[in-house]
């Protein structure tokens, strides 16, 4: 079984500043990592996902994440946030195997963005 | 391509009424996923299916939801009864491709049972 925890449930941080949104994963088994992003009253857009390789992964809108396979860690960082990053943010794992790429995902973390 | 496509976007209906969700997948996905959206326990997967076959059904919160995948391009999800406590946004995801990682989602169908 998987679970995803993201650690802060609200994240509010003024424009131009960095941001971090903490991501933690259990597995028995190799993962996908994913962050997607809902704005208000739509779907969810992927922003980034790790595969394999490097562990660092560039995504959309200039957000970027770390795997730390030790820490069992995925948190997306933004060096400069505007206003429009406004959304809620979910970390997502799935595993290698068997499960058809059935996506687990943690509860969410609302950023806001100050002016 | 269009994309994940739900309908109806919003459905208000009255408690002890049939409610059915529909969604076509992009095509070429033969992966598809059901998940509900409410603020007390977040995205939860309902049900999914492969090649149109019912994998893993065990999120269905009772009898009353059932789900169907008569062929590649089209799926539904139905509440019958619904009661209030079925309110909540539902989307529907697809996967595929060649490195069948992400899920694409839909835009969701908001419910309100009252």
């Amino acid at each position: 079984a998987q679970s995803v925890t993201q650690l802060d449930s609200q994240v509010p941080v003024f424009e131009e500043a960095p941001v971090e949104l903490r991501c933690n994963y259990s597995s028995s088994v190799s993962v996908y990592l994913f962050w997607y992003v809902q704005y208000p009253n739509q779907g969810l857009q992927l922003l980034l996902k790790y595969l394999s390789g490097s562990t660092l992964v560039k995504g959309i809108n200039g957000f970027e994440a770390e795997f730390n396979k030790s820490q069992t860690s995925f948190h997306l960082r933004k060096p400069s946030v505007h206003i429009s990053d406004t959304a809620e943010y979910f970390c997502a794992v799935s595993d290698w195997g068997t499960s058809y790429g059935k996506l687990t995902f943690g509860q969410g973390t609302i950023l806001t963005v100050h002016p | 391509d269009a994309g994940v496509i739900q309908s109806p976007r919003h459905e208000v209906t009255e408690m002890g009424q049939e409610v059915t969700l529909r969604c076509k997948p992009i095509s070429g996905h033969n992966s598809l996923f059901w998940y509900r959206q409410t603020m007390m326990r977040g995205l939860e997967l309902l049900i999914y299916f492969n090649n149109n076959v019912p994998i893993d059904d065990s999120g269905m919160p009772e009898d009353r939801f059932s789900a169907k995948m008569p062929n590649a391009s089209f799926s539904t999800l139905k509440i019958q009864p619904s009661e209030p406590r079925d309110s909540a946004v539902y989307f529907c995801a697809s996967r595929g491709g060649p490195l069948r990682t992400e899920a694409f989602f839909g835009q969701g169908t908001r419910l309100t049972v009252v």
